[in-house]
């Protein structure tokens, strides 16, 4: 089951930076969070992953507060191509395999 | 090149009738997955496969049962379709059982009649 808490919807103007609010707060100590989006009638893709320290790549940024109980996923120059449902994950690291519980996401709409 | 592909893509059948959904992927990767994602767009994970092994095998009905002929490939079969099974089903992959990354296919949507 999904452990993870996200807005329903937002909006964001082409070319700002969109800021996607997680709550996470009965994440565990051996428990990652991870940022996935779908776009319309698409599968879901990989954004960005991180334990505790504040994660970036060519995507997005990654921001977890010291507490890890919440994050945020930031897009920093938001695009029309952006406009997704994006999901919040958190899961522990195992080498049984990785469980991922998608809940309901964010679904983000950019505006030109 | 795509990287994980799903057969067919759109897939509507009776109720009681058996069916099955074929994935590849192409990335070299060790471990598939199979996901349903209902009505209400929550995406639940079905089952994992690594290296042709069973590692992942949620509560799903045992009227649907992966097979997986080598690690490129993980196929889907369900049998006596009910019309609760209508969802669309995504296939993915990753390069491990740890991996953080997993590459989904298109999906292929079900409808039961």
């Amino acid at each position: 089951d999904a452990k993870t808490t996200q807005p329903t919807s937002m909006d964001c103007a082409e070319g700002r930076a969109a800021n996607l609010p997680c709550n996470h707060s009965t994440i565990s100590g051996n428990e990652y969070v991870y940022w996935y989006r779908q776009i319309h009638s698409q599968g879901p893709q990989y954004i960005i992953h991180g334990l505790k320290n504040n994660e970036t790549n060519e995507m997005a940024s990654l921001i977890i507060t010291e507490d890890r109980k919440s994050s945020t996923l930031i897009l920093p120059h938001a695009t029309l191509r952006d406009t997704a449902v994006y999901y919040c994950i958190v899961s522990p690291w195992t080498n049984t395999g990785n469980q991922f519980y998608f809940g309901t996401g964010t679904s983000l709409t950019v505006i030109p | 090149d795509t990287a994980v592909s799903q057969t067919p893509k759109y897939l509507v059948t009776q109720m009681g009738n058996d069916k099955s959904i074929k994935c590849e992927q192409n990335l070299g990767h060790d471990t598939m997955y199979w996901y349903k994602q209902d009505s209400k767009k929550f995406l639940k994970i079905m089952f994992s496969y690594n290296n042709k092994e069973l590692i992942i095998n949620e509560t799903v009905p045992n009227r649907f049962s992966p097979k997986s002929p080598d690690k490129a490939h993980l196929n889907l079969h369900i049998n006596s379709l009910e019309l609760g099974d209508s969802a669309v089903y995504f296939c993915a992959s990753s390069r491990a059982r740890a991996s953080y990354e997993q590459y989904f296919g298109p999906g292929t949507r079900l409808t039961v009649t």
